[in-house]
């Protein structure tokens, strides 16, 4: 039971640049969470599924997309990456968004963009 | 590993210690509370949880106490330990909300 697996662990990139987060989980757990974590500012979420088949924006959503592709699997797009998006990403589930129940996190992605 | 602590409260404690760390909430509509750890390099870690019915939950080696009448959530952590040594953060929700609202955190140092 690996929990929420997030993929790839580090990455680097040049401004401009594409990429695709990738993460997923297997708690069966209908909601999943995309946040991004900067020095002493805490969680900040970009995007939001409350269930498959929907997402929503959070705090900081400017210059992300977000892909739901199935129950399982929350993946994260930067379409054109800046220096801003170097930041260290967490991917969240939980059983229902909207219930008592803790959200489970991944080991994040560390993305720095040059 | 990451400077998640950069600029954070920090609480320093002898190893065998008990080790209290505080938590003041914003949302009176707030009716469930979490608490994290989270390690150098790693995700937050859930820990342990309490709804707004109660006003003290037990775990292993942790308790939380939640005062609804000035907003404030504590975490103590019994015979604090060199593992211990982590950044802790509560969260705090609100009934049928999908979005919990965390603290910054407090980075927690035992000394062995």
């Amino acid at each position: 039971n690996a929990g929420v697996t997030q993929t790839p662990k580090f990455q680097v990139l040049k401004t401009g640049q594409s990429m695709t987060l990738q993460c997923a989980q297997d708690m069966n757990h209908n909601s999943m969470y995309w946040y991004r974590q900067d020095p002493g500012m805490g969680l900040r979420l970009i995007y939001y599924s409350a269930s498959e088949g929907t997402t929503d924006k959070g705090e900081v959503p400017n210059g992300y997309n977000v892909s739901r592709l199935n129950k399982r699997e929350f993946s994260l797009r930067l379409e054109s990456a800046a220096p801003s998006q170097t930041s260290v990403y967490f991917c969240a589930s939980s059983e229902a968004g909207y219930s008592n129940q803790p959200q489970h996190f991944g080991d994040g992605t560390r993305l720095s963009i040059l | 590993g990451e400077s998640v602590g950069l600029h954070l409260p920090t609480l320093s404690v002898q190893e065998g210690d008990n080790s209290i760390i505080n938590c003041a909430y914003s949302n009176s509509a707030s009716d469930y509370f979490i608490w994290y750890k989270q390690e150098s390099g790693k995700g937050p870690q859930f820990i342990i949880d309490i709804r707004s019915n109660m006003d003290k939950r037990q775990g292993q080696r942790v308790t939380v106490l939640l005062n609804k009448t000035v907003k404030h959530l504590s975490l103590q952590i019994a015979a604090t330990q060199p593992g211990d040594s982590a950044v802790y953060f509560c969260a705090e929700k609100s009934g049928g909300s999908y979005i919990p609202t965390f603290g910054r955190g407090t980075s927690l140092i035992v000394h062995p």
